[in-house]
């Protein structure tokens, strides 16, 4: 079946730092990936997406580009903050659509920034 | 602020009761999706209704029902509740016209708490 594979968690960085958090996938076809935050008590929220190889989706500094080729959409950031402590999910959606779209999680990688 | 909207934010109940989980989608979408995070299963998808039809089914336990209504507000029943039930439900909404895109917005999540 279709299934997300991230980075174990916890990371842990300082301010300024550089992020990768790792993220590949198994899927049939071409699905649609996606990178979901969720900030402390709070519900999740999109934080990019990509669609079709080779597209790159990028948010607030964060990149992430589609690799059909090693089945990958690993999350970058150039310079982390401490608002960007969080929960981050890698999540995909087999067949987009319309009407049908579920998403699969990966198990999420909490990243904690120090000042 | 995702537009959907959760009611109640928290819910403690004891094993054995019967629990009802209420969602109101973002204005003009017709999908709505319900997941379960916990922790020891991440997050999993259960059920999503598109304009007042059971679309998908996952992981969803038969003593679990969902519906969702002509006004396109959702309600997932959680009965014979169990320890293990205990965990973040959240729902989520998608599909508005014009613009279709495969977007899911989240509500805030209940967290139920299961004695």
């Amino acid at each position: 079946g279709d299934s997300v594979t991230q980075m174990e968690g916890p990371v842990t960085l300082s301010e300024e730092a550089f992020l990768t958090i790792n993220c590949t996938y198994t899927a049939t076809g071409y699905p649609s990936l996606f990178w979901y935050v969720q900030y402390p008590g709070e519900g999740l929220q999109l934080l990019l997406k990509a669609t079709k190889a080779d597209d790159k989706g990028s948010n607030k500094g964060f990149e992430a580009t589609y690799r059909k080729e090693t089945t990958s959409f690993h999350l970058e950031k150039g310079s982390v903050q401490v608002s960007d402590s969080a929960v981050y999910f890698c999540a995909l959606i087999k067949e987009p659509n319309f009407g049908n779209e579920k998403l699969t999680f990966g198990t999420g990688t909490r990243l904690t920034i120090i000042p | 602020d995702s537009g959907v909207t959760q009611t109640p934010k928290h819910l403690i109940t004891a094993t054995g009761q019967r629990v009802t989980l209420r969602c109101s989608p973002r204005s003009g979408d017709l999908s709505v999706y319900w997941y379960q995070q916990s922790l020891d299963q991440g997050l999993q998808f259960l059920i999503q209704y598109y304009n007042g039809e059971e679309r998908a089914k996952g992981n969803i336990l038969e003593r679990f029902s969902a519906q969702q209504f002509p006004d396109l507000h959702s309600e997932l029943n959680l009965s014979s509740l169990e320890l293990g039930d205990s965990a973040l439900y959240f729902c989520a909404s998608s599909g508005s016209f014009p613009t279709v895109t495969n977007e899911q917005f989240f509500g805030p999540g209940t967290r139920l708490t299961v004695l």
